[in-house]
């Protein structure tokens, strides 16, 4: 596609059930990030693959959270027995390679999630 | 973990007025990225500082990166309603962001 693309672009869920949300990059990027954007706030780095090795995973709030990565392509970040916290815009990007100096990330528009 | 703290966090300007917002760090950066977001919107690239010193303009927008590689600046020249948003900072090497810079700028 042309760009990073996030679907659902909006989930309304309930508490304790789980939610899977899905990132396709640009085609051909190596790298890719999640963050978690709360209302009004920055982004909160969740974790980030290259290729579909995950080396950082530090950010990942709890256990209850989880991502994969199919090869260079589509990942899905999942979120088992959903709680009200966890409600907030979800953020994937990609570029080209992780590292870089001059490495630009696109970004996706994101997947809005409401806990209720 | 490579903190990036911004100031001020919230700043609200006439239109026509300048304004600086600040990123600042204790951990040394090999580059800085500078993106903005709009509502609704993933944020979008503005510009990346690589060198120590050194000061990249965009028309309204200036960067600097300071000599010491931990801290950079955005000034806007003469704001425009368009330049509304989340201005955020990020460490290029792992893409981690400070907490963002919302401005808003009033008609």
């Amino acid at each position: 596609g042309a760009g990073v693309s996030q679907s659902p672009s909006n989930k309304v869920t309930e508490k304790g059930k789980d939610v899977e949300l899905r990132c396709d990059p640009i085609s051909g990027h190596t790298a890719l990030y999640w963050y978690r954007q709360r209302l009004g706030q920055g982004l909160e780095f969740l974790i980030y693959f290259q290729g579909n090795s995950a080396p950082d995973k530090s950010g990942l709030p709890s256990d209850r959270f989880s991502a994969e990565r199919t090869g260079e392509s589509v990942s899905t970040l999942t979120i088992q027995r959903t709680q009200q916290e966890d409600s907030a815009v979800y953020l994937c990007a990609s570029s080209l390679v992780w590292g870089r100096v001059n490495t630009e990330a696109f970004f996706g528009q994101g997947t809005r999630l409401t806990v209720v | 973990t490579q903190l990036l703290e911004q100031s001020p966090q919230f700043l609200s300007i006439q239109e026509g007025e300048n304004l600086t917002v600040y990123c600042n760090s204790s951990s040394v950066f090999s580059s800085l990225q500078w993106y903005r977001q709009e509502p609704g919107e993933g944020p979008v690239l503005l510009v990346t500082v690589v060198t120590g010193g050194e000061v990249k303009k965009l028309k309204r927008l200036t960067f600097q990166f300071g000599d010491a590689r931990k801290d950079s600046s955005l000034h806007i020249t003469a704001a425009q309603t368009g330049d509304t948003g989340l201005y955020l900072c990020a460490g290029a090497n792992k893409l981690s962001f400070g907490a963002g810079t919302t401005v808003t700028v009033r008609a």
